[in-house]
């Protein structure tokens, strides 16, 4: 059964930094496209950003381009996310998700993590 | 692209069907899934598109529709069901992925 484990997550001042880790196993992780979807406490899901299967395409929803990075590290079956500049309605559980399709992306999110909490409050 | 996802809750008693809906604001052509989270626990896929049911997802779950309008049936309501469904549209390139804000299923 495929595993995704974020870490990384907790309490941050505004302005502050974090990075989040999604450690992958079970699968072929160099093949697929990976993502992360974030859940504001009480809310529904909201699409972060995308990682192509060898790193050379990044994408971002418009809320967090220019303060989040994602990047992966295919030979330890890692993604990434970069945290920058958080500010407070960044507070969400954070999933890792893998891409339903090998190759090229198709979207839709197969598998998920358990989520890893980020809060940013003073 | 704006998902909405109708009716907002549903309540439903255990071996009935049921049909949720969702509409696209443009049309997404047939790059649409859906998606159950029970709480405290993460989204599982259940349909992608928008009619082919991921693995080990029971054949009592259907998708259909094309274009702007999509519905997801359950056609006989289990205990294990009852949770929250949303709706995603990845018909976007570069992606811009959206969610619709999600139907509750509820035990009538």
């Amino acid at each position: 059964q495929v595993q995704l484990v974020e870490s990384g997550g907790g309490v941050v001042q505004p302005g502050g930094s974090l990075k989040l880790s999604c450690a992958a196993s079970v699968f072929t992780f160099r093949s697929y496209a990976m993502h992360w979807v974030r859940q504001a406490p009480g809310k529904g899901l909201e699409w972060v950003a995308f990682i192509s299967y060898d790193g050379s395409n990044e994408y971002y929803t418009d809320s967090v381009k220019g303060r989040f990075t994602i990047s992966r590290d295919n030979s330890k079956n890692t993604l990434i996310l970069q945290m920058n500049s958080l500010r407070p309605e960044d507070t969400a559980l954070y999933y890792c998700a893998k891409d339903v399709m090998p190759g090229t992306a198709l979207g839709a999110f197969h598998y998920w993590g358990l989520g890893t909490l980020v809060t940013v409050s003073s | 692209i704006v998902l909405t996802q109708s009716p907002a809750t549903l309540s439903v008693s255990p071996g009935e069907g049921v049909t949720l809906s969702c509409r696209a604001s443009q049309s997404v052509s047939s790059n649409f899934a859906w998606y159950q989270q029970k709480p405290g626990q993460a989204p599982r896929l259940l349909i992608y598109g928008p009619s082919t049911r991921a693995t080990g997802i029971p054949a009592r779950f259907s998708g259909s529709g094309s274009g702007t309008e999509f519905s997801l049936t359950i056609s006989s309501l289990q205990s294990e069901d009852f949770a929250v469904y949303y709706c995603q549209q990845y018909h976007t390139w570069p992606p811009m992925y959206t969610f619709g804000q999600g139907t509750k299923l509820e035990i009538k």
